[in-house]
């Protein structure tokens, strides 16, 4: 697609409830990554995918939270028994993944997870 | 560790320059990079810069980096309303993947 596409756009769940988020890359994008933004504060680092495997998960928060991307493309940000302090704007961004240079992150409009 | 710290509000009037500070603690970022957040949107990013650089010009910003005191600036020529937004500054301590560490950002207004 033209841009990362995030769904859904909002998210509104009851504490202990499964959620999943889903991002769509750009294609021909090889690098997804998740990040977090709390009310206030810039995004924080969740998890990496390169292809579909992950490179990088060291920013997950703790084993409620798992990603996946089965096929190298979509990626699925899944938690599990939410709680209030999930709430949050989960953000996806993807980039060419490139040995040098600058890594140039396009990101999506963010999935807001309200947990009540 | 990894750090990066802004002010947290800037307000300016339209036409003037706005200047958006940033410091940072890594001394090995190889990459500084500035992004723009416009209400419920997404990070745009407007430009970077090489760490080995002092200067970026790109039209009406103009980025300046002091590395031996992990500064770093982003000045807005003749700001705009539309230039309204939080900025974030972000750092990655490698050259192509790296994982980018952002700071908290800076909300610039900009009044008529």
């Amino acid at each position: 697609g033209a841009g990362v596409s995030q769904t859904p756009s909002n998210k509104v769940t009851e504490k202990g409830k499964y959620v999943e988020l889903r991002c769509d890359p750009i294609s021909g994008h090889t690098a997804l990554y998740w990040y977090r933004q709390s009310l206030g504060q810039g995004p924080e680092f969740l998890i990496y995918f390169q292809g579909t495997g992950a490179a990088d998960d060291s920013g997950l928060p703790n084993d409620r939270f798992f990603a996946v991307r089965p096929e190298g493309s979509v990626s699925t940000l899944k938690i599990q028994r939410t709680e209030r302090g999930d709430s949050a704007v989960y953000l996806c961004a993807s980039s060419l993944d490139r040995a040098s240079g600058a890594n140039v992150l396009t990101f999506g409009a963010g999935s807001r997870l309200t947990v009540l | 560790g990894e750090d990066v710290e802004q002010s947290l509000f800037l307000s300016v009037r339209e036409g003037d320059s706005s200047v958006i500070n940033c410091t940072y603690t890594d001394s090995s970022s190889t990459y500084l990079y500035w992004y723009k957040q416009e209400p419920g949107a997404g990070l745009q990013l407007l430009t970077y810069i090489f760490s080995n650089m002092d200067m970026k010009q790109d039209q009406r910003l103009t980025v300046l980096l002091n590395k031996k005191d992990k500064h770093l600036s982003l000045r807005i020529a003749d700001t705009q309303t539309g230039d309204s937004a939080i900025y974030f500054c972000a750092e990655s301590l490698r050259s192509g993947y790296s994982t980018l560490t952002f700071g908290k950002g800076t909300m610039l207004l900009v009044s008529p």
